[in-house]
């Protein structure tokens, strides 16, 4: 059972562009949402994280927008540039994000075009 | 200051053989946690260490899987008489404490031939 699905798998936006990605989750026992990125050969890197008591957090170009209704959270990457190239995974977690693992999404590959 | 270690960065090992992964967390970080990473199946989380203690390893794939930290600090993973199907990248990450964000090491890449 995929507890977090997450689209799109790949993306590709211009330079300057606004990038975005959505998860969707099925166990509402998830109370911590994080973003992460990846580059070729490194592990995740923390981006941005939200709890379901705020609906957007914003981050320099980084914004969680999040839907508890619906059991939903989208990152929102603005001014995209071809840094930003990379993939980015959702995740969740309960029990306030540290008792046990982070259940991730399958990833989105993005790709910044100059 | 240092992020977490991993090491080593690849292993290559012959199926059946035993291998042994390392972590070293953040200073001072209590949490830590093991996940693995393959094309197939994503990223998996495989077990977690609040200091010393495991409370739950049911995540751990097969029994040929164990994990120990030891001092609050270094972790490692071990997994007996390889099979092919373990090969994948593994990561390890830890926390300041419950409840706050996961900062992942580069991860060790491992081949089973």
């Amino acid at each position: 059972q995929q507890q977090v699905k997450q689209s799109p798998q790949s993306l590709i936006v211009q330079k300057g562009g606004i990038s975005i990605i959505n998860c969707a989750y099925e166990n509402t026992a998830f109370d911590y949402f994080p973003w992460y990125q990846q580059f070729p050969g490194k592990g995740p890197a923390l981006l941005i994280a939200i709890r379901p008591d705020v609906s957007e957090k914003k981050e320099g170009r980084f914004t969680i927008s999040f839907n508890k209704s619906a059991k939903q959270f989208s990152l929102h990457i603005m001014d995209s540039q071809p840094g930003d190239s990379a993939t980015y995974f959702c995740a969740a977690s309960m029990r306030g994000g540290g008792a046990d693992g982070l259940t991730f999404g399958k990833g989105t590959h993005l790709i910044i075009q100059p | 200051g240092a992020g977490v270690s991993q090491s080593p960065s690849n292993k290559v090992t012959e199926k059946g053989k035993d291998v042994e992964l390392r972590c070293d967390p953040i200073s001072g970080h209590t949490a830590l946690y093991w996940y693995r990473q393959s094309l197939g199946q994503g990223l998996e989380f495989l077990i977690y260490f609040q200091g010393n203690s495991a409370p739950d390893k049911s995540g751990l794939p097969s029994d040929r899987f164990s994990a120990e930290r030891t001092g609050g600090s270094v972790s490692t993973l071990t997994i007996q008489r390889t099979q092919q199907e373990d090969s994948a990248v593994y990561l390890c990450a830890s926390s300041p404490s419950k409840g706050l964000g996961q900062y992942f090491g580069p991860g060790t890449r491992l081949t089973v031939t």
